[in-house]
């Protein structure tokens, strides 16, 4: 299995700009979570879903975030606007059953935002 | 709210010596489960070990093992025979079975641990 894939590894951006992240989940899970990790805040889950349904996103900081999964293989994080307090590594996780099984992490994007 | 501390920021040990590192959590809940993450320089987020709270016997994998007590709320993790690539940051991370929190993981600041030659 090739675990969690998420796209691009790096991106820096300019302050404005419309940023998008990808991940692909491990095949077979229902369950697939957004993460931030930031010095100040350490790691904090945006949002997350369910078969691809959005099941809570109390934890997106502000409208100019969003997220997807149009399918049961692929979602994205949009940022956009993008501002430079926005500069995190973010985290794609997913995991089959969502309190008895494990999340299993993505390798994440380091995102810089100028 | 649930929160989980890790009181040590740093903690470092020699090759093949054990080390154990601390963690603590709040919860009103009585069924949850506790996790172990480790991150090394790349980053990747990787899970070390798992404990359900409904279970008494503490959690191994190898050279690693919890120390769980659900009454002091107190989850630590020791590493036997450390290896140069055990030095990583660890997280220690709550996730709760039930409620509004079902399925969210809230971790702790996080240990820097360094193995030492």
């Amino acid at each position: 299995d090739a675990g969690v894939i998420q796209s691009p590894r790096h991106e820096v951006t300019e302050m404005g700009q419309e940023v998008t992240l990808r991940c692909k989940p491990i095949s077979g899970h229902d369950y697939l979570f957004w993460y931030r990790q930031t010095m100040m805040r350490g790691l904090e889950l945006l949002i997350y879903f369910n078969n691809n349904v959005p099941i809570d996103d109390s934890g997106m900081p502000e409208d100019r975030f969003s997220a997807k999964m149009p399918n049961a293989s692929f979602s994205t994080l949009k940022i956009q606007p993008s501002e430079p307090r926005d500069s995190a590594v973010y985290f794609c996780a997913s995991s089959l059953e969502i309190a008895t099984d494990t999340q299993y992490f993505g390798p994440g994007t380091r995102l810089t935002v100028l | 709210a649930q929160t989980v501390t890790q009181s040590q920021p740093e903690m470092s040990v020699q090759e093949a010596e054990t080390v154990t590192l601390s963690c603590t959590y709040d919860t009103s809940e009585s069924n949850y489960y506790l996790f172990w993450y480790k991150q090394p320089p790349s980053r990747q987020m990787i899970l070390v070990i798992r404990q359900e709270a409904y279970k008494q016997q503490n959690a191994t994998e190898n050279r690693f093992s919890v120390n769980f007590q659900k009454a002091a709320k107190s989850f630590s993790l020791k590493i036997s025979d450390s290896q140069l690539g055990d030095t990583a940051m660890y997280f220690c991370a709550f996730m709760n079975a039930g409620g509004t929190s079902y399925g969210k993981l809230t971790f702790g600041q996080g240990t820097i641990l360094t193995v030492h030659p």
